[in-house]
């Protein structure tokens, strides 16, 4: 299986702020790599996929880089509505496998 | 907007089988991969399996003996179940709708709101 971390594992921040969350995989996995945002009692939501690839209907302040095995999601001006759980998917082989989640809270 | 359900006992006894029906309306189920996903605290998010229109299906190898996945296209719906429960097994359910990109690349695009399930006696 393909094992995903997350780093931080959490992170205090302010409206505006600037943001980057790194997730690793354990062996290459090119640009298959998913991240979803997920907000208490809600289904998570499909941030970007391809890495870098923004699902329709998601903020453009939202952005993804990565290959390989090493992948970031920075969201570039945070909002009061962006303070969630963040993950990252491997989408490149089964088990599809996830991050333990970065949650993201107010300072 | 395509919409999915979840539906099914929040109650399960110990060794017992879990059987969950997620309910698909507003789009196709053709062409798309049909997901199993859970979520408990101790565990994270984790993959169960899916169902592919065509009836395709890739479980979890850590499920892969107590997991069955089913279509049913005239309903709109696809099932779970998930036998020899133990406690292990309580979690959030999701279901969701998948598409891959070039033939691997599988995204969760459209999920349900989750369905808590208690294995407990």
């Amino acid at each position: 299986d393909i094992e995903m971390t997350q780093s931080p594992s959490s992170l205090s921040a302010s409206v505006g702020d600037r943001i980057t969350i790194t997730c690793r995989a354990s062996q290459g996995i090119s640009s298959w790599l998913a991240w979803y945002q997920q907000k208490p009692g809600k289904a998570p939501k499909l941030l970007i996929y391809g890495a870098s690839i923004l699902q329709r209907g998601v903020p453009s302040r939202f952005s993804g880089s990565g290959s390989g095995t090493d992948f970031t999601l920075t969201i570039s001006s945070l909002q009061p509505e962006d303070f969630a759980t963040y993950y990252c998917q491997q989408a490149n082989s089964v088990p599809l496998t996830f991050g333990p989640g970065t949650k993201v809270d107010i300072k | 907007q395509v919409q999915l359900q979840e539906s099914g006992p929040g109650l399960v006894k110990p060794s017992e089988t879990l059987s969950l029906t997620c309910t698909v309306s507003g789009g196709s189920i053709s062409s798309y991969y049909w997901i199993w996903i859970r979520q408990s605290p101790g565990k994270g998010l984790e993959w169960i399996g899916y169902i592919y229109s065509t009836g395709t299906t890739k479980y979890n190898p850590s499920l892969k003996s107590r997991v069955a996945i089913s279509l049913d296209t005239s309903r709109s719906q696809f099932s779970l179940n998930l036998s020899s429960v133990t406690a292990a097994d309580t979690a959030v359910y999701y279901c969701a709708r998948g598409f891959a990109v070039g033939g691997k690349g599988w995204n969760f695009d459209y999920w349900g709101q989750g369905t808590l399930a208690t294995v407990s006696s």
